[in-house]
């Protein structure tokens, strides 16, 4: 089995802050994703990337910026900390399923990341 | 563009008997593929089951089975002999097919399970 570790658990920021969320798994999964979790609602993508250095704009991706190093590893940028933004961040990764890319994936979630904007 | 709908916010039951969920989806595509993940009180995500869309068995993993009705587009997840850690949110994603399979999924907002002794 492996393990996908988000740090840091909580950050606090003050608004207008630049802030950087990290995310390593050890799955070997090429795929990995950003969600984004406000409270009491569903996941909302940010981004995702499928390779080393690739870079895809999921529906709620203005305001952030993404980078993936390495395969094992996907940081989130929030660029500017809004009140608004206070919510759970929410890493995953995957691999396509047996039958190819053309098949379903499986999503495996990192523990979140809490971001508080004071 | 897909959209993923679960209209039971949440469901109050109790232990050792079923409960059931709703979510409905919309897609253009003729093939994708559909998940619900339950979410614990710890944050914790995890995968519980799947339907591929050109499948038409309902799919079952343990005591959760799945309700597929296709020209509804409904996919309800049953959960037998309910347990007191089987209280959770539990979210419908959905995922259409194509070449772009890893786009990531689509969520519903969840419905929060209770389950009482």
């Amino acid at each position: 089995g492996g393990i996908i570790t988000q740090t840091p658990k909580f950050l606090i920021g003050q608004e207008g802050q630049k802030l950087t969320l990290k995310c390593q798994q050890n799955f070997n999964h090429d795929t990995m994703y950003w969600y984004r979790q406000d409270s009491g609602k569903g996941l909302r993508l940010i981004y995702y990337s499928i390779t080393e250095n690739d870079l895809q704009k999921g529906d709620l991706s203005e305001g952030y910026d993404a980078s993936r190093e390495k395969k094992s590893s996907f940081s989130l940028t929030v660029t500017s900390a809004q009140k608004n933004e206070m919510a759970v961040f929410l890493c995953a990764s995957s691999i396509p399923g047996l039958g190819g890319p053309s098949s379903a994936e499986t999503l495996y979630f990192g523990s979140g990341t809490r971001l508080t904007v004071l | 563009a897909q959209k993923v709908t679960q209209t039971q916010t949440s469901i109050s039951v109790m232990e050792k008997t079923t409960v059931t969920m709703d979510c409905v989806y919309e897609t253009q595509d003729s093939s994708y593929f559909l998940f619900w993940y339950k979410q614990t009180a710890s944050g914790e995500i995890v995968f519980l089951i799947r339907q591929d869309s050109y499948k038409k068995e309902n799919a079952t993993v343990g005591h959760y089975s799945l309700n597929f009705q296709k020209p509804k587009s409904s996919i309800g997840l049953i959960i037998t002999a309910t347990q007191i850690e089987d209280s959770a949110v539990y979210f419908c994603a959905m995922r259409e097919g194509g070449d772009n399979y890893a786009q990531g999924l689509t969520f519903g907002l969840g419905t929060r399970v209770s389950v009482f002794p």
